[in-house]
């Protein structure tokens, strides 16, 4: 089956610095991979996808990169400010085939905690 | 403005009750889901729903029942069969062009006494 595995041990990086979190997986490349922030308490909101064939993407202070040969994506937050505080999903998309029709799958987050 | 209504915030159930959560959009999304967040674990969906009257299990949709009578409703029974139900819900939307991008809702939290 697939897995996802993103770091468990919170980030704690210092304001202004760059933060930089991977999400690795397994067997199949999706179609898209997408980035989602959390805040506790909250529902998930979708920051930034990136399709296979895409190596790079950028938004604002938010940067990703999806390499499918290591089956790896890096999320990075540039500049970052203890607003960026958060648990950060990266999900697998497959896209709109018949099997995966909508169905995500969700590594369990990574933590980051900015301090000023 | 747009968006996922999920209710309530915070829910407590005895063992052995039945409960409904609910979920209500407004974004004119065909699909719409139903996951379930444990602590240290990812979401892992209940079930979804492509389109009205119709709907399929997803990973874990044992001890859980659906209904989708209308495109902007989508509720969530718990029921007693659930071995495990105190968790955070989380009801998602999404359109059927391209990716499948997720509105979430803001959650409810069910907690068994």
């Amino acid at each position: 089956s697939q897995k996802i595995e993103q770091n468990s041990e919170a980030l704690n990086i210092q304001e202004g610095k760059t933060a930089t979190l991977t999400c690795n997986y397994t067997n199949y490349s999706p179609a898209y991979l997408q980035w989602y922030r959390q805040d506790p308490g909250r529902g998930p909101v979708f920051l930034l996808l990136i399709r296979e064939n895409e190596k790079e993407k950028r938004k604002e202070r938010l940067k990703v990169t999806f390499d499918t040969t290591l089956k790896q994506s890096l999320f990075h937050i540039t500049a970052s400010q203890p607003a960026d505080s958060a648990t950060y999903l990266c999900a697998l998309d497959w896209g709109m085939t018949t099997d995966s029709w909508g169905k995500l799958q969700f590594g369990a987050g990574t933590q980051v905690v900015v301090t000023p | 403005d747009g968006g996922i209504t999920q209710s309530p915030k915070y829910l407590f159930r005895k063992e052995g009750q039945n409960v409904t959560l609910s979920c209500e959009q407004n974004l004119n999304h065909d699909a719409m889901y139903w996951y379930r967040q444990d602590p240290g674990q990812g979401l892992r969906l209940i079930y979804y729903s492509q389109i009205v009257n119709d709907f399929q299990k997803g990973d874990i949709a044992e001890g859980y029942s659906v209904s989708r009578e209308k495109k902007e409703s989508f509720p969530l029974t718990v029921t007693s069969a659930q071995k495990n139900p105190t968790a955070f819900y989380l009801c998602a939307s999404a359109g059927t062009i391209g990716a499948n991008v997720l509105t979430f809702g803001a959650g409810s939290r069910l907690t068994v006494l």
